[in-house]
This record gives C-alpha cells, sequence and structure tokens, in this order.
C-alpha cells in the first residue's frame, strides 16, 4: 500500500498570510504514460463531509478560490493558501489514486493564531 | 451536480448487521466507480471499499473483508454496503463517494457499535 504522510499536523497561521501544508506518498503517484499526478486535496470543516479541492494534483476543482494552489509531482505535494481567511479553518487531507486502496494522509488542522 | 444521500445508519448492537444505501442523482451513476470511506470519531479518512461501474471488481480494506458486502443497482442508481459481524471499532460516519480516483462526497450516516 501507499502510505500518506502529512506535515504538520497542524498548523497556525495569521489572517492574510500564507498556509503551506505538505503531503508525501511512500512511492511515485505520477503515470508517465498519462502525464498525470493521481494526486487530490480535500478539505474538511467540523460537522461537514470532505470538499474536493484539487485532483490531479493542481486541477482546482469548480468554486474553489483562487487563493488555494496545488502543486508538487511524483512523491511530494503541497498545498497553499495565499491568504488565510476565517473560512478556510479546517483540516486537510491529501489522498492518492494511484494504487488502490487509495490511502489518504492523516490530515493537517488549520488554525488562525 | 453530483447528489448522494446516505441513509440506514444508527445503532447496533456487537456482533449485529446494519444496510446503508446511498442514493445518488445528478450523474450517470452506471459510469462511474463508486466507494465507501468511513471516519471514526475524532479521526482521519478511510478508505473502505469500492465498486467498478458494472460491479464486477470489489476492494476491501483487510479490516472489513470477510464482513461487508459493497454492492449496487445501476438501475436505481443507488450504492449499498451490508455490514454484518459488526465491531465497537467500525463506529464512523461512512460516506458515499463518486469515484474517478478522485472523490465526490455525500453527507454521511453515522453508525454506533455499542452494547
Amino acid at each position: 500500500d501507499i502510505v500518506m504522510t502529512q506535515s504538520p499536523d497542524s498548523l497556525a497561521v495569521s489572517l492574510g498570510e500564507r498556509a503551506t501544508i505538505n503531503c508525501k506518498s511512500s512511492q511515485s503517484v505520477f503515470y508517465s504514460s498519462k502525464n498525470k499526478n493521481y494526486l487530490a486535496w480535500y478539505q474538511q470543516k467540523p460537522g461537514q463531509p470532505p470538499k474536493l479541492l484539487f485532483y490531479w494534483a493542481s486541477t482546482r476543482e469548480s468554486g474553489v478560490p483562487d487563493r488555494f494552489s496545488g502543486s508538487g509531482s511524483g512523491t511530494d505535494f503541497t498545498l497553499t493558501i495565499s491568504s488565510l481567511q476565517a473560512e478556510d479553518v479546517a483540516v486537510y487531507y491529501c489522498q492518492q489514486y494511484y494504487l488502490t486502496p487509495h490511502n489518504f494522509g492523516q490530515g493537517t488542522k488549520l488554525e488562525i493564531k | 451536480e453530483v447528489q448522494l444521500m446516505e441513509s440506514g445508519g444508527g445503532l447496533v448492537q456487537p456482533g449485529g448487521s446494519l444496510r446503508l444505501s446511498c442514493a445518488a442523482s445528478g450523474f450517470s451513476f452506471s459510469y462511474y466507480w463508486m466507494s465507501w470511506v468511513r471516519q471514526a470519531p475524532g479521526k482521519g479518512l478511510e478508505y473502505m471499499a469500492t465498486i467498478k461501474e458494472d460491479g464486477s471488481e470489489k476492494y476491501y480494506v483487510d479490516s472489513v473483508q470477510g464482513r461487508f458486502t459493497i454492492s449496487r443497482d445501476n438501475a436505481k442508481n443507488s450504492l449499498y454496503l451490508q455490514m454484518d459481524s459488526l465491531r465497537a471499532e467500525d463506529t464512523a460516519v461512512y460516506y458515499c463517494a463518486r469515484d474517478s480516483g478522485y472523490l465526490h462526497w455525500g453527507q454521511g450516516t453515522l453508525v454506533t457499535v455499542s452494547s
């Protein structure tokens, strides 16, 4: 199985500042014949289901604000919020879908400093 | 718009059974893999079971293999999870998801296994 490891486990950032969450996979999730990274990011607010933010590592889901960006390739990926807003407080998860089981990272809890 | 509505959760005793359902709308259900993902209270997400578009392939995480059965009825745009021999550690919110690799999620249904 591919193991997904996020860092940090929790993060406190001031409003308007940049937040960066990292995700590392135990093996590459880049499928060379399709030139795609099989990596998604989700946001989960308290009491709500997860919401898809990015797929193929950097393709923004419709409706996701452009202050959110996804980057990386191979085994190392990053979710960046360029200017933190109060509504961004949530737990963020990465997930690989290169191999079954499509495992998730353990989550990163983002709070306001 | 993808809409997924789970039902069938509730309180069940250890060793008991429960059947979850997921009603899908807003997309061509028979064209997609579908999955169940669960989240124990205060914990992370666990990718639990998945089923191919025509039901011919299924995958289960080791912890539920032999106890849970995923199935679908494409004529009814519905996904199911039969859960048998339930344990306390199966207590979780169970989410139905449209699985393109990346997931679109339902609202979830809570299953509590307790005596």
